[in-house]
């Protein structure tokens, strides 16, 4: 079956404790990118990657960084989580940055105290 | 600054009403107005794709227009049942800055009662 998949998809962790989130996907899709998505803002693009090696900042990239060594996977890691950083995120990938349709994970609720 | 605006933020209807959902929008230049649903607690699924070329497309019992001239596009659901229930998001995309940008509203969320 086609998908993509996040892991873990409920974390709660403290302050200062680093974390990685997982996102891989079966589809040998180029183009990945992590979202975050908070109570009445639409989903906003945190990091994204056309294809390996290759990944550029989003809209609001601070506090994370991403990696890119295998087409498949694209974690999220999150060097000293902070309480902002509390929040749903989502990973997608598509055939290409341009491409019509883009295959969302099931998401990931962070907390951090 | 582009931005995309949906309404009505909330939404409650009975089991096989039919209801609109609207977004506007002010991305510029325009490629593509795709709307997602999305169940509590699952990623946005893909329900329809329109190019700036296309006044219409429907899914099911779901139909969007678009009306690229006034930067409006609703998303009609014909005959709603329970499993409507969920959060429609509207993302318009587009070359900003020498960049693809996906540009997402903040969600209709949809209760459909029985």
């Amino acid at each position: 079956e086609a998908q993509v998949t996040q892991n873990p998809r409920y974390l709660i962790t403290v302050t200062g404790k680093k974390l990685t989130v997982t996102c891989s996907q079966n589809m040998n899709h180029e183009y990945m990118s992590w979202y975050r998505q908070d109570p009445g803002l639409g989903l906003r693009q945190i990091y994204y990657s056309m294809n390996v090696e290759v990944t550029d900042k989003g809209d609001v990239p601070e506090g994370y960084k991403v990696s890119r060594k295998e087409k498949r996977n694209f974690p999220l890691i999150l060097e000293s989580p902070s309480p902002n950083q509390t929040s749903l995120y989502f990973c997608a990938s598509s055939p290409q940055q341009s491409s019509y349709e883009q295959y969302f994970g099931p998401g990931t609720r962070l907390t951090v105290t | 600054k582009n931005q995309v605006e949906q309404s009505p933020q909330s939404l409650i209807i009975l089991e096989g009403k039919n209801c609109t959902l609207q977004c506007n929008y002010t991305v510029s230049p325009f490629s593509n107005l795709r709307w997602y649903k999305q169940d509590t607690g699952r990623g946005p699924v893909s329900l329809t794709i329109m190019t700036f070329s296309e006044n219409t497309k429907s899914n099911g019992r779901y139909t969007a227009t678009l009306d690229a001239d006034t930067k409006q596009s609703s998303l009609h659901i014909t005959a709603s049942q329970l499993s409507d229930s969920a959060s429609y998001i509207c993302v318009v995309s587009g070359w900003m800055d020498s960049s693809y940008k996906l540009i997402f509203g903040s969600g209709t969320r949809l209760l459909v009662r029985p």
